[in-house]
């Protein structure tokens, strides 16, 4: 069974519209992330959640939006999107919000490909 | 405030060759430091994780790395590559947030390329 799964995979879209990435972690943890990989392959975290509620909010653009439904689920809206929104975002989860200990568990990643 | 820098993006190295890549960081508190492993079309995986005790770290794989203050370092190592170690490496080091939580700042990462 696979522990934090995103849909899609692939993701390819025009200019200016906008969608949606899904995530969910079967691993029963209380705290989410999202983060973006750019071509150079340097992450950065967006968002984490903690118990659906929102604890980190880095300086991104308000195009993107997160909904955490419940403490399995965390999406990621994206509205607008440019081409400079290109990138593999990455969902974790990890057991709580303390990740100085806790290992943070990530999945297989979405590939966004902006036209 | 917290950093890590990663000496090298590339590094290649022989099967049966000892791998090295570097990993410095920068803390104003105690630091909390990982590795994480990245190979292609997938996630992150953690290698091993140093957060208090021990300054050797073992991780899976037969990696390890050690803590050390004085030099402000955690290098990964591990004696002999295998052509499945090929991969992205990254190192990444906690970050003190308000209200308790913390965040993970990743370095640049190291392609380990293992040749024949």
């Amino acid at each position: 069974d696979t522990a934090v799964s995103q849909t899609p995979k692939y993701l390819v879209t025009q200019m200016g519209n906008d969608k949606s990435i899904k995530c969910e972690q079967n691993l029963g943890h209380d705290t989410m992330y999202w983060y973006k990989q750019d071509s150079k392959k340097f992450l950065k975290i967006m968002f984490s959640y903690n118990n659906k509620e929102l604890i980190i909010n880095e300086t991104v653009p308000n195009r993107f939006s997160p909904k955490s439904p419940d403490k399995a689920h965390l999406n990621l809206h994206i509205n607008s999107l440019e081409l400079g929104d290109s990138a593999v975002y990455f969902c974790a989860s990890s057991q709580d919000r303390d990740s100085s200990y806790n290992e943070q568990f990530f999945g297989p990643g979405t590939r966004l490909t902006v036209l | 405030a917290q950093s890590v820098t990663q000496l090298g993006s590339h590094v290649s190295v022989s099967e049966g060759a000892l791998v090295l890549l570097r990993c410095n960081y920068s803390s104003s508190v105690p630091p909390y430091l990982f590795w994480y492993v990245q190979y292609p079309n997938q996630g992150l995986q953690l290698l091993l994780k140093y957060t208090t005790g021990a300054t050797l770290v073992k991780g899976i794989n037969g990696f390890e790395a050690e803590f050390k203050k004085s030099e402000t370092s955690f290098h990964l190592t591990k004696p002999s590559a295998h052509m499945s170690d090929a991969a992205e490496y990254f190192c990444a080091v906690t970050r003190p947030l308000s209200g308790g939580y913390n965040k993970l700042i990743f370095g640049a990462g190291t392609r380990l390329a293992v040749h024949p």
